[in-house]
């Protein structure tokens, strides 16, 4: 499995933007860059996903870059209820698996 | 929601007594998996199921058992606890997301402690 990089911890203010980066320099053409969350004491939870253009939903935006060997996930105002852990994974096309990783610890200061 | 339930919650166990974990869905969803996740491991698939009879190994799937009889409903077995399996266990469905690749759902997780 193609391996990501995600910094240990972040810091953020509530209601500020929020860039959790993510590194994946060994992607390959048909990985899909995953994010999930995880909120203290629950399951993890899907945020978003994308091939290779930049996606936004309802959570939050997706950018991917142009050679596709990173990517940020972007809370547009961070709320406290935004305080998890981030996860950045890549799943290939038609896989059934997810491979964790450690993951961002996000902490949102009031 | 993905309509998971996990049963029980929270599971208090002797060393080498036998434990069942159980994973119920509502929406008839084909794939279904078993994690654990430890202090410092982060989330590690334990087994998953592609169908009713139909399962695999995952990561980490020693000491583990599973069995899937109907689509609704997977199990997760431990024959004889030992405390390196007090963990947080949690179950997923998977959902194809519309293109070439599904999204996994998680279902609250179950709490065991193994004395």
């Amino acid at each position: 499995d193609a391996k990501t990089t995600q910094p240990n911890s972040m810091e953020s203010n509530e209601e500020e933007p929020v860039h959790l980066p993510c590194n994946h320099s060994t992607i390959s053409g048909t990985d899909y860059i995953h994010w999930y969350r995880q909120l203290p004491s629950q399951g993890p939870e899907y945020v978003i996903h994308g091939l290779t253009s930049n996606v936004n939903n309802r959570m939050a935006s997706l950018a991917i870059a142009e050679d596709r060997k990173s990517s940020t996930l972007i809370l547009h105002r961070a709320t406290l209820r935004d305080a998890a852990v981030y996860y950045c994974i890549l799943v290939a096309q038609g896989a059934q698996k997810l491979v964790f990783g450690q993951g961002t610890r996000l902490t949102i200061n009031p | 929601d993905a309509g998971i339930t996990q049963s029980p919650r929270h599971k208090v166990t002797e060393t080498g007594t036998p434990v069942t974990l159980r994973c119920h869905q509502t929406e008839n969803h084909r794939y279904m998996y078993w994690y654990r996740q430890d202090p410092g491991h982060g989330l590690r698939l334990i087994h998953y199921s592609y169908g009713v009879k139909d399962t695999d190994k995952g990561e980490v799937s020693d000491g583990y058992s599973v069995s899937r009889s109907k689509t609704e409903d997977f199990l997760l077995t431990l024959e004889s606890a030992t405390s390196s399996q007090t963990s947080v266990y949690f179950c997923a469905i998977s959902v194809r997301a519309g293109d070439y690749t599904d999204t996994q759902y998680f279902g609250p997780g179950t709490r065991l402690t193994v004395l």
